[in-house]
């Protein structure tokens, strides 16, 4: 079964600063997607940035990134320019063509 | 749009009660899941169902039983509540069995 590691359980950032929340997977699939969700105090989740297994290219967006090392399953994800609003627990997730497994997340606090 | 909407928010059970969770998307989506979430462990698969009249088994089926009679509904059942199910309940749609998956806000069950 494929598993997910998020191997810190508690980040702490400066306001305006740049903070990576790692993540490693492991998996016998070919075909599958990466996921990192957030999730606020309201305990909805929130999608933050997917990557495909198949894009050698790192997804993006705004600024939020990932670097996606496939040979070495990992997935981490970087948060650029923090906010206050940015923390919450994030959540790396898998998701194969049967099967969907979230690490065990991270707590991201930001101090201002 | 609603998106996915689940109800109750909260519930309170007794040991050995039974009751159904209710899980709703108007996004036509095909893939539907349940997940629990307990604390310091992320997001578990419970069952999932990529159609209407198909439904497998997650990673933590035991207590728990669904259907699939509409594409847009996908109620949990548990037959008989025990104390270990006191959790969070999340449902999620998905277009395919690889796009990301939309949450709903979640259900508080707590058994006693």
């Amino acid at each position: 079964a494929q598993t997910v590691t998020q191997s810190q359980p508690e980040m702490s950032v400066q306001e305006a600063e740049t903070v990576t929340l790692s993540c490693t997977y492991d998996t016998s699939e070919s075909d599958y997607y990466l996921f990192w969700y957030k999730q606020p105090p309201s305990r909805q989740m929130i999608l933050v940035i997917r990557q495909e297994a198949y894009k050698q290219q790192n997804a993006t967006e705004n600024r939020f990134s990932v670097n996606f090392q496939k040979a070495a399953k990992s997935f981490s994800l970087k948060i650029s320019d923090s906010q206050l609003g940015d923390a919450a627990m994030y959540f790396c997730a898998y998701r194969g063509l049967t099967d969907m497994r979230f690490g065990a997340g991270t707590r991201l606090t930001v101090k201002p | 749009n609603a998106g996915v909407t689940q109800t109750p928010k909260f519930q309170v059970l007794k040991t050995g009660q039974s009751m159904t969770l209710q899980c709703a998307q108007d996004m036509n989506h095909e893939y539907m899941s349940w997940y629990r979430q307990d604390p310091g462990m992320g997001l578990r698969l419970i069952h999932y169902s990529v159609g209407a009249g198909i439904t497998d088994q997650g990673e933590v089926p035991n207590g728990y039983n669904v259907s699939r009679s509409t594409t847009e509904d996908f109620p949990l059942r548990l037959l008989s509540a025990a104390p270990s199910q006191t959790s969070v309940y999340f449902c999620a749609s998905s277009r395919t069995g690889l796009n990301e998956q939309y949450f709903g806000p979640g259900t508080r069950l707590t058994v006693t």
